[in-house]
């Protein structure tokens, strides 16, 4: 069965500071991983999804992830963090039948 | 233009009250989910229609019943309230149930059972 942890419930950065939001997978299979953002009171919306094509993948606003399949991570990072970054982040892995598993989730905080 | 939106956007109820959450999409896609967000921000999978049928039920009490009309609406009704029912629901679709296809979320709706 497929399942993602993300390391750190709370992960608070300087504005223009690196950010880093750690995942890890388990999947038996080649997983399908995906980031989302969640922004306060807000649906969630794709950053990013690796589909095996490219280990780095570009995502929207910045961010980029790369797989690491010796080290089963998918971290998230942005070189430089801005105030609109701050929102809920989560890693999810596709199961079976289609459906998304995901992790708990990581609060991003931009200190100014 | 929403591509997934949901009504209502909050719902105040009292327990034991029955009541339906919309979920409609213009995407075009074929595959519909419901999924529930804890206060702790947990998000898990309920249900999954693919062009109205039902494919994935995880183990949610029979008081939610998710109904499809058409492969763009996705309704959830949930008899009996439960303050354990206080969460946000997120409705969601894709084109197929493949394994890289995208799901696109609704803005949620915020349930508080009273």
């Amino acid at each position: 069965a497929q399942s993602v942890t993300q390391l750190g419930s709370h992960v608070s950065v300087s504005e223009g500071a690196l950010v880093l939001l750690r995942c890890n997978y388990s999947s038996s299979v080649p997983p399908y991983l995906f980031w989302y953002v969640q922004y306060p009171n807000q649906g969630l919306q794709l950053l990013l999804k690796y589909t095996s094509a490219a280990t780095l993948v570009k995502g929207i606003n910045g961010f980029e992830a790369e797989f690491k399949k010796s080290e089963t991570s998918f971290h998230l990072t942005k070189p430089s963090a801005h105030m609109s970054d701050a929102a809920e982040y989560f890693c999810a892995v596709r199961g079976s039948a289609s459906k998304i598993i995901f992790g708990s989730g990581t609060r991003l905080s931009i200190r100014p | 233009d929403t591509a997934v939106s949901q009504t209502p956007k909050y719902l105040v109820t009292q327990m034991g009250n029955d009541k339906s959450i919309k979920c409609e999409q213009n995407l075009g896609h074929d595959t519909m989910y419901w999924y529930k967000q804890d206060s702790k921000k947990f998000l898990k999978i309920m249900f999954s229609y693919n062009n109205k049928e039902l494919i994935i039920n995880e183990t949610v009490p029979n008081r939610f019943s998710p109904k499809s009309p058409d492969k763009a609406h996705l309704n959830l009704h949930i008899n009996s309230l439960e303050l354990g029912d206080s969460a946000v629901y997120f409705c969601a679709s894709s084109q197929a149930t493949t394994q890289q296809e995208t799901q696109y979320f609704g803005p949620g709706t915020r349930l508080l059972v009273l």
